[in-house]
């Protein structure tokens, strides 16, 4: 079974503060996701990673960064976290190409204070 | 650009009873269609893929279908159980993993 894990359930942060995500997977996926998913707008994705040290911006990766430094491994770093920054974080793993199942995380809550 | 939607936003139904929930989505070139499950609080659950070149899908009491050229897929649940109350969220593959989600149909199985 594709196992995919996430560092925290819940996080509670100060604004400013610098965030740190982590998500692992054990199935030695290329492809890793991060999603955030509010009430009313769905899920909508921050940045994707097709391999070491590859990014790639999704819809909204304004006031977020990523490092994927291992395969298994794709972290996402909040610079200067802000207030509507605070949502339900997802992460996700597949198989390289499109045509693949994605396998999500149990979610990250964060909340920014 | 790919727009999903699922129809009905929340769904209650007796334990027992067989439901469809609906999605449709407005642009038929995709690479393939995938439904999940998530639990209040939690990550989603891969239930079904079905790739564009299929027509369906099943998996224990579940059944997905695909009309590709309509722009619509169904999730058919036989004798729902209480177990089955979660929010449904369907999701179709763009190419360039651009995956799109539909904002999930919530359904309560009352016993």
């Amino acid at each position: 079974d594709v196992k995919v894990t996430q560092s925290s359930r819940y996080l509670v942060k100060r604004t400013g503060e610098k965030v740190f995500l982590e998500c692992v997977q054990d199935m030695d996926h290329e492809n890793m996701f991060w999603y955030r998913q509010d009430p009313g707008l769905g899920l909508r994705l921050i940045y994707f990673s097709y391999d070491v040290k590859m990014k790639e911006k999704g819809d909204i990766p304004e006031g977020y960064s990523v490092s994927r430094e291992k395969k298994e491994r794709f972290s996402l770093i909040l610079e200067s976290a802000s207030t509507n920054q605070t949502s339900m974080y997802l992460c996700a793993s597949s198989l390289l190409g499109s045509s693949y199942e994605q396998y999500f995380g149990p979610g990250t809550r964060l909340t920014v204070t | 650009k790919q727009e999903v939607t699922q129809i009905p936003a929340a769904l209650s139904v007796p334990e027992g009873e067989n439901l469809v929930l609906n999605c449709s989505f407005t642009d038929s070139a995709i690479y393939n269609l995938q439904w999940f499950r998530q639990d209040p609080g939690k990550g989603l659950t891969s239930l079904l893929l079905i790739q564009s070149s299929q027509r369906e899908q099943t998996s224990g009491r579940l059944n997905a279908s695909l009309d590709k050229s309509s722009g619509r897929s169904t999730l058919y649940i036989a004798a729902s159980q209480p177990g089955d109350s979660a929010t449904y969220l369907c999701a179709v593959s763009m190419g360039n993993n651009d995956m799109r989600f539909g904002a999930g149909t919530r359904l309560t199985v009352k016993p």
